[in-house]
C-alpha cells in the first residue's frame, strides 16, 4: 500500500519568501506529525494533529510557522518570510492510532538562500 | 522531559561481525522506546519498539534491542552485520503531553553505522 508522501522533495527559495510543504498521510491514519531535521538541532517535533482536535503547536519555533490539516487527511506546513536558519529537511509522519508506530515520509529538503 | 542519548556519533564494524549501537534514556514513568533507521535521502524507517514485556525485542532486518531498566539503556544489536546496514540510526522515546494527547517522538542525535566489507 501507499506510504506517507511529501511534496516537493526539494525546495529552494530566497530569504523572505513564503513556502508551503505538503504531506499526504497513509489513508485512515488519524494522527499526523511534522518534524524538522537539521544539522544543528537534530530531529525536532514541530506540530501534531489528531483527528478533528485542535493541533498541538508546541514545537513550532516561531510564529512564522503554521500548519493545517484539511478533512483529517492532507496537511500543509507553511513557513512565512523564510530565513536561512529554516533550511532543513521537513519530515511528516502518520500513525493509525494516537500512540501507534509512526510511519515517516521521505521528507522535503528546504534550502533558503 | 523525556530524552535519549546516543553517545557515539559513528560506529565502525566489519561485515559479519556483531554490531551494537548504544542508547540510554531518561524518562518519568514507563518508557516507550523506538529505533529508526535512515538511509541516504530517505525518510525514517521503523525498526523496532519496546512498550512492555520481554526485555529483548526483535525487529526488522534481523535487528534486536535489549531493554535494561537498571542501566536505563536500549541498545540496538545485530549478530552479523551487512554492508547494506550502513546508515544513520536513531533512538527515540515517546513523549506524551496529556493535555493535548500528543505522543510525539523525542529523538537522539543519531549514530552513523559504517559496515566495512
Amino acid at each position: 500500500g501507499a506510504g506517507v508522501s511529501q511534496s516537493p522533495s526539494n525546495k529552494v527559495t530566497e530569504k523572505g519568501k513564503d513556502v508551503e510543504l505538503r504531506c499526504d498521510p497513509i489513508s485512515g491514519h488519524t494522527a499526523l506529525y511534522w518534524y524538522r531535521q537539521s544539522l544543528g538541532q537534530g530531529l525536532e517535533f514541530l506540530i501534531y494533529f489528531q483527528g478533528n482536535s485542535a493541533p498541538d503547536k508546541s514545537g513550532l519555533p516561531s510564529d512564522r510557522f503554521s500548519a493545517e490539516r484539511t478533512g483529517g487527511s492532507v496537511s500543509t506546513l507553511t513557513i512565512q518570510r523564510t530565513q536561512q536558519e529554516d533550511s532543513a529537511v521537513y519530515l511528516c509522519a502518520s500513525s493509525l492510532l494516537r500512540g501507534g508506530e509512526q510511519f515517516f515520509g521521505p521528507g522535503t529538503r528546504l534550502t533558503v538562500l | 522531559a523525556q530524552s535519549v542519548a546516543q553517545p557515539e556519533d559513528q560506529v565502525n564494524v566489519a561485515e559479519g561481525n556483531p554490531l551494537t549501537v548504544k542508547c540510554t534514556y531518561s524518562v518519568s514513568g514507563n518508557p516507550y522506546l523506538f529505533w529508526y533507521v535512515q538511509y541516504p535521502n530517505r525518510g525514517l524507517q521503523f525498526l523496532l519498539k519496546y512498550i512492555t514485556g520481554d526485555n529483548l525485542v526483535k525487529g526488522s532486518y534481523g535487528f534486536e534491542a535489549e531493554f535494561n531498566k537498571s542501566q536505563t539503556s536500549f541498545h540496538l544489536k545485530k549478530p552479523s552485520a551487512l554492508v547494506s546496514d550502513s546508515a544513520l540510526y536513531f533512538c527515540a522515546v515517546r513523549d506524551e503531553k496529556k493535555d493535548t494527547g500528543r505522543r510525539a517522538l523525542t529523538f537522539g542525535s543519531g549514530t552513523r553505522l559504517q559496515v566495512q566489507p
